[in-house]
């Protein structure tokens, strides 16, 4: 199972554009890399998932250069309301998923 | 639509106590998941459901915890025994295949005094 790196924490401001990078460095080829969000006493909501390039919903981007070694989530002017935990996971072909500690996200005025 | 649902939401039990956890997943859903979180930590997982079958319950610590789905849609958690060490949030998920997104409840909260 590939293990994924991300930042323990980020800040940003209102109406920025916020990157995270997750390191997964030993992905299988099989391997998708899927993104959820959490919210304090809430369980964490799926946001996207990709295998290369770039894939776009109506929440975020997500890039994954063609070496697959990380990829980044992208979410476009963001507001007070995205503050939460992001984690970053990597899928293998058996569908399991191992969870870190995940990226927390503090959005300020 | 209806999310998955987990009751109850808090649960204080004294340590070697038995509990149980009930799980709601979304109607239709085949796939069911048990993950327990700690404070500051990702979600750990426990169990896994295909229908009415565990397919993998390789994340169960110890004989202590039991999970069953016996109609292959609520679930319940049960811990015998509980240990300080178990208090925790316990997380329900669901999903229409395995390699779909999961749908997950907002957790029990459990407390072992």
């Amino acid at each position: 199972l590939a293990k994924t790196t991300q930042p323990i924490s980020m800040d940003s401001y209102e109406g920025q554009e916020v990157n995270i990078t997750c390191s997964h460095n030993n992905i299988a080829t099989n391997d998708y890399i899927t993104w959820y969000q959490q919210f304090p006493s809430q369980g964490p909501r799926f946001i996207i998932q990709g295998y290369k390039t770039k894939v776009t919903n109506e929440v975020a981007s997500l890039f994954i250069p063609a070496d697959r070694k990380s990829s980044t989530l992208s979410l476009p002017r963001v507001s007070l309301s995205d503050t939460a935990v992001y984690y970053c996971l990597a899928m293998d072909s058996n569908y399991q998923l191992i969870w870190g500690a995940g990226t927390k996200l503090i959005i300020k005025p | 639509g209806a999310g998955v649902s987990q009751t109850p939401s808090n649960k204080v039990t004294e340590k070697g106590k038995y509990v149980e956890l009930r799980c709601d997943p979304i109607s239709g859903h085949t796939a069911l998941y048990w993950y327990r979180q700690s404070l500051g930590q990702g979600p750990e997982f426990l169990i896994y459901f295909q229908g009415t079958g565990a397919a993998d319950d390789s994340g169960l610590p110890n004989d202590r915890f039991f999970a069953v789905r016996p109609e292959g849609s609520v679930s319940t958690l049960k811990i015998q025994r509980t240990e300080r060490g178990d208090s925790a949030v316990y997380l329900c998920a669901s999903s229409s295949d395995r390699a779909s997104p999961l749908h997950f409840g907002n957790g029990t909260r459990l407390t072992v005094t």
